[in-house]
C-alpha cells in the first residue's frame, strides 16, 4: 500500500496570507489526524477528522480549520498566517482496527515571513 | 490535562543498551505508544502497551506499569542507524499527546 502523502512538501508564505495543506491517508484508512511540530513546542496535536467529521480538536486558536473529504482525504488550513505559524505541519492516517498506530506523512514545511 | 516527561538526550556507544523512561500524567489513560522520528523525517511507530508488561519487537522492546504511570523504552544492540529522537505519546479525550523527545545519540 502506499503511504500517507502530503502536498505541498515546502511552502513559503507572508504574515497574513492563507494556506491550505493536503494529506492523502492510506488506503482504507477512515481517521486522519494533523499535527504541529516546532522546536520550541514539539509535536502539538491541531485535530482529527474521521468519516468526514472532526472527532477531536486541539488547543489552536479558530485560524487553523480543516475538513475531510468523501473519499478520506483531509486538507487544513491556516488564515491569517502568523510568524509563529511556520512548522512542520504533519497528517497522519489509522486504520479503525488498529486505532493506536498513527501513520504518518512526510509532512509540509511552512516558513511564514 | 496531561504531561508527559522523558530525558532530552541520551547518549551511548554502538552495541549498547539505551533506556528511554517515559512518566505521565493523564485523566484518562487507554495505553503508551512510542514513536522514532529521524532529523528531517516523519515520526514512525514502534511500539503500543495498553496493558502492564513487556512488549519485544525486534531490538526494540516497551515496558508499562499503569500504577507508577511510568513507562519505558529499551533499545538493544544499539546500531549508528537508531540515532534519533524518540517520542512517547498517550491518548487523552481521543487526542493522541506526545512528550516533548528524547534524542539519543549513538557514537562509534
Amino acid at each position: 500500500k502506499a503511504g500517507v502523502t502530503q502536498t505541498p512538501r515546502y511552502l513559503i508564505k507572508t504574515r497574513g496570507q492563507q494556506v491550505t495543506l493536503s494529506c492523502s491517508p492510506i488506503s482504507g484508512h477512515r481517521s486522519v489526524s494533523w499535527y504541529q511540530q516546532t522546536p520550541g513546542q514539539g509535536l502539538q496535536f491541531l485535530f482529527e477528522y474521521f468519516s468526514e467529521t472532526q472527532r477531536n480538536k486541539g488547543n489552536f486558536p479558530g485560524r487553523f480549520s480543516g475538513r475531510q473529504f468523501s473519499n478520506s482525504r483531509s486538507e487544513m488550513n491556516v488564515s491569517t498566517l502568523e510568524l509563529g505559524d511556520s512548522a512542520l505541519y504533519l497528517c497522519a492516517s489509522s486504520s479503525y482496527r488498529d486505532s493506536e498506530t498513527q501513520y504518518f506523512g512526510p509532512g509540509t514545511r511552512l516558513l511564514v515571513l | 490535562g496531561q504531561s508527559l516527561e522523558q530525558p532530552s538526550e541520551v547518549t551511548a556507544v554502538e552495541g549498547a543498551i539505551v533506556q528511554i523512561n517515559c512518566t505521565y500524567q493523564t485523566s484518562g489513560f487507554y495505553g503508551l505508544s512510542w514513536y522514532q522520528q529521524h532529523d528531517g523525517g516523519a515520526p514512525t511507530f514502534l511500539s503500543y502497551n495498553g496493558l502492564d508488561g513487556l512488549e519485544e519487537t525486534g531490538r526494540f522492546s516497551s515496558f508499562l506499569s499503569r500504577s507508577d504511570s511510568y513507562g519505558y523504552l529499551l533499545l538493544q544492540e544499539l546500531q549508528m542507524k537508531d540515532s534519533a529522537s524518540y517520542f512517547c505519546a498517550v491518548k487523552e479525550g481521543g487526542k493522541l499527546q506526545f512528550g516533548a523527545g528524547t534524542q539519543v545519540v549513538v557514537t562509534p
